[in-house]
């Protein structure tokens, strides 16, 4: 059975960088995209950013400038980091697999909760 | 303001069937048979429901079905249970960006 479980700070300060780590269960990285997504209150989702298990990469264009998205296979776990966060990126934030032929998440993790207050 | 257009909300009554709209472009939607629906219950992982407009993933229900005319899809979920009561959302591959867009989801309540 494919499960994710993510990791990480969820109270950041302004300007902080949010890092979150995503491991991966019962999965192989090839075949797939690992994706970040997030919601912010009553807000629908938003897509940040995927990766493939080569390390391509593609960000959400509006969120480019300060995202990172990296992919380890030997640890099983992909992450994310955001850099100079605001007040705008608090949200609820999940990992997902991607399969690559149809463009779908076929797995999702519960979700982490990012709150960004000085 | 979320790229797809759905209902807030919808509401049915146990054995009644709803439908949810998903509105985009011709650039989404309309462009591609790449959309996807997914159950949510809050606090919860999204789950898959629906992929590629009508295809159903092993273990969903045929209670749950898809469709899509134009730039709008459609969530139908007939003989409505009371565990239906989710959040549900849409997605799909836009052209142009190389990634997925999302609705802002609808909120179906079971009366």
């Amino acid at each position: 059975q494919v499960h994710l479980q993510q990791w990480g700070a969820g109270l950041l300060k302004p300007s902080e960088t949010l890092s979150l780590t995503c491991n991966v269960f019962g999965a192989s990285f090839s075949n797939y995209y690992w994706a970040w997504i997030r919601q912010p209150p009553g807000e629908g989702l938003e897509y940040v950013g995927q990766i493939d298990h080569f390390g391509s990469t593609n960000y959400n264009p509006s969120l480019k400038s300060r995202v990172t998205i990296s992919i380890e296979t030997s640890k099983k776990q992909f992450s994310l980091k955001l850099s100079s966060v605001t007040a705008a990126d608090r949200a609820v934030y999940y990992c997902a697999r991607v399969v690559s032929t149809y463009f779908y998440m076929d797995v999702w993790d519960k979700g982490t909760t990012v709150t960004v207050s000085s | 303001q979320s790229a797809l257009t759905q209902p807030a909300s919808v509401s049915g009554s146990p054995g009644q069937a709803i439908t949810i709209s998903c509105t985009g472009t011709s650039s989404d939607v309309g462009a591609y048979n790449l959309v996807s629906w997914y159950q949510h219950h809050p606090g919860k992982a999204p789950k898959l429901i629906i992929y590629a407009v009508t295809e159903r993933p092993s273990g969903i229900s045929n209670r749950f079905s898809g469709s899509k005319s134009g730039n709008t899809a459609s969530l139908t979920i007939s003989g409505l249970q009371s565990e239906d009561e989710a959040d549900y959302f849409c997605c799909s591959f836009a052209d142009g960006h190389s990634f997925e867009v999302f609705g802002g989801g609808t909120k179906l309540t079971v009366l």
